[in-house]
């Protein structure tokens, strides 16, 4: 069945270091690939996504790059915030298209 | 501007007894979901609902139940809690189950502990 790997955490960075979390996915077809970010205390949050290889999601200085050969969706941003400390879920849909399958997860923790 | 709500936000059980989750969102969306959220392992689908009406078993359902009482309403039950249970559960919804082209929005989540 499908499934997503992400690199374990946490994650600690100093404000304004680079930041990649690695995730690589199994799945058949041409998933569509997702982020979600969850802060303290809140629910899961669409961070961007790609539903095509070689397509680039990008939203508030996050981008994420759509590699098939390398069946991979890292996460980066050039400069973290503290605010950027959360947890962050690599996650497929898959060509069927009704269930979201997620990455267990990495906390990410980004001090001043 | 609510969104998807859930209650209670925090539950412990007793081994045996039973509870009722419950989740209403307010964005008239068709389609419905309850995860859970284990250490480690991501999110695991347990019970999804495209339209009211209808409802269908994910990839974790044994122990779990489910009502979409309406359109806005999909409540998870638990007839008789296990230790296994122990888990923060999300629900979720979204316009349609065709994920690649809406998003979905979650709750806050309901920490419960079993014991």
């Amino acid at each position: 069945g499908d499934s997503v790997t992400q690199m374990e955490g946490p994650v600690t960075l100093s404000e304004e270091a680079f930041l990649t979390i690695n995730c690589t996915y199994t799945a058949t077809g041409y998933p569509s690939l997702f982020w979600y970010v969850q802060y303290p205390g809140e629910g899961l949050q669409l961070l961007l996504k790609a539903t095509k290889a070689d397509d680039k999601g990008s939203n508030k200085g996050f981008e994420a790059t759509y590699r098939k050969e390398t069946t991979s969706f890292h996460l980066e941003k050039g400069s973290v915030q503290v605010s950027d400390s959360a947890v962050y879920f690599c996650a497929l849909m898959d060509n069927a298209g009704n269930m979201l399958t997620f990455g267990g997860g990495t906390r990410l923790m980004v001090k001043p | 501007n609510a969104g998807v709500t859930q209650t209670p936000k925090f539950q412990v059980l007793k081994t045996g007894q039973s509870m009722t989750l419950q989740c209403a969102q307010d964005m008239n969306h068709n389609s419905m979901y309850w995860y859970r959220q284990d250490p480690g392992m991501g999110l695991r689908l347990i019970y999804y609902s495209a339209s009211e009406g209808t409802t269908d078993k994910g990839e974790v359902p044994n122990g779990y139940n489910v009502s979409r009482l309406n359109k806005r309403e999909f409540s998870l039950r638990l007839e008789s809690a296990a230790p296994s249970q122990t888990s923060v559960y999300f629900c979720a919804s979204s316009e349609s189950l065709r994920l690649r082209n809406t998003e979905a929005f979650f709750g806050q989540g309901t920490r419960l502990t079993v014991v």
